[in-house]
């Protein structure tokens, strides 16, 4: 069992359409990412945060500590945010990051 | 700057065949990380290095596998010998400094036949 999970695994919805991606952690972590895979295989990373919400352009990340679980959410979605979302984290007293299994997202135009 | 660059892009070679894989972080960074993604294991970390040394080779899953960083603008990951189950895209990403934010290359997709 992976230790952290995240749902749904596939995502399709229409332009336009609000989107949350979940995900879930085991123990308590001293960081969380997101990542954004494309198509192409590239990945690029969108947020890194320990607590409270960030936002960038129309993504927002949010992370609440105490219930070990943080939300991607998408605004005003676009065919071009299709990609595979992947959450991460680092726990305490490690180094190393720990990858969810990824959030397949198709907008449909 | 151009970013992390790997090379090659992809890479096809028989079982037992010795595989070298190059990352060349983004200058200034001090933190390099090799990943392995497959679709059965999703992302994996194999090792990473802070200041040329490395610091965790935990995920590095067996002696076959080996990874240097002779200086803060080169690192490599050979796999040696190859073997079908090695065949994954391997990512190099590396960050100013760990933990912070990561910049991922643009992978190699390795096939072993």
């Amino acid at each position: 069992k992976n230790e952290v999970e995240q749902s749904p695994q596939n995502l399709t919805a229409q332009e336009g359409e609000f989107i949350t991606i979940n995900c879930s952690y085991s123990v308590g972590i001293s960081a969380l990412h997101w990542l954004q895979q494309h198509p192409g295989g590239g990945i690029v990373s969108l947020f890194m945060l320990s607590s409270g919400k960030k936002k960038h352009g129309r993504l927002i990340a949010t992370i609440n500590i105490q219930e070990k679980h943080s939300s991607l959410h998408i605004t005003a979605s676009h065919p071009r945010d299709s990609a595979v979302y992947i959450c991460a984290v680092r726990y305490n007293g490690s180094q190393k990051l720990v990858f969810g299994q990824g959030t397949r997202l198709t907008i449909n135009p | 700057d151009a970013g992390v660059i790997q090379s090659p892009r992809h890479e096809v070679t028989e079982m037992g065949q010795e595989v070298t894989l190059r990352c060349k972080p983004i200058s200034g960074h001090n933190s390099l990380f090799w990943y392995r993604q497959t679709m059965m294991r999703g992302l994996e970390l194999l090792i990473y290095f802070n200041n040329n040394v490395p610091i965790d080779d935990s995920g590095m899953p067996e002696d076959r596998f080996s990874a240097k960083m002779p200086n803060a603008s080169f690192s490599t990951l050979k796999i040696q010998p190859s073997e079908p189950r090695d065949s994954a895209v391997y990512f190099c990403a590396s960050s100013f400094r760990h933990p912070d934010e990561q910049f991922f290359g643009p992978g190699t997709r390795l096939t072993v036949l």
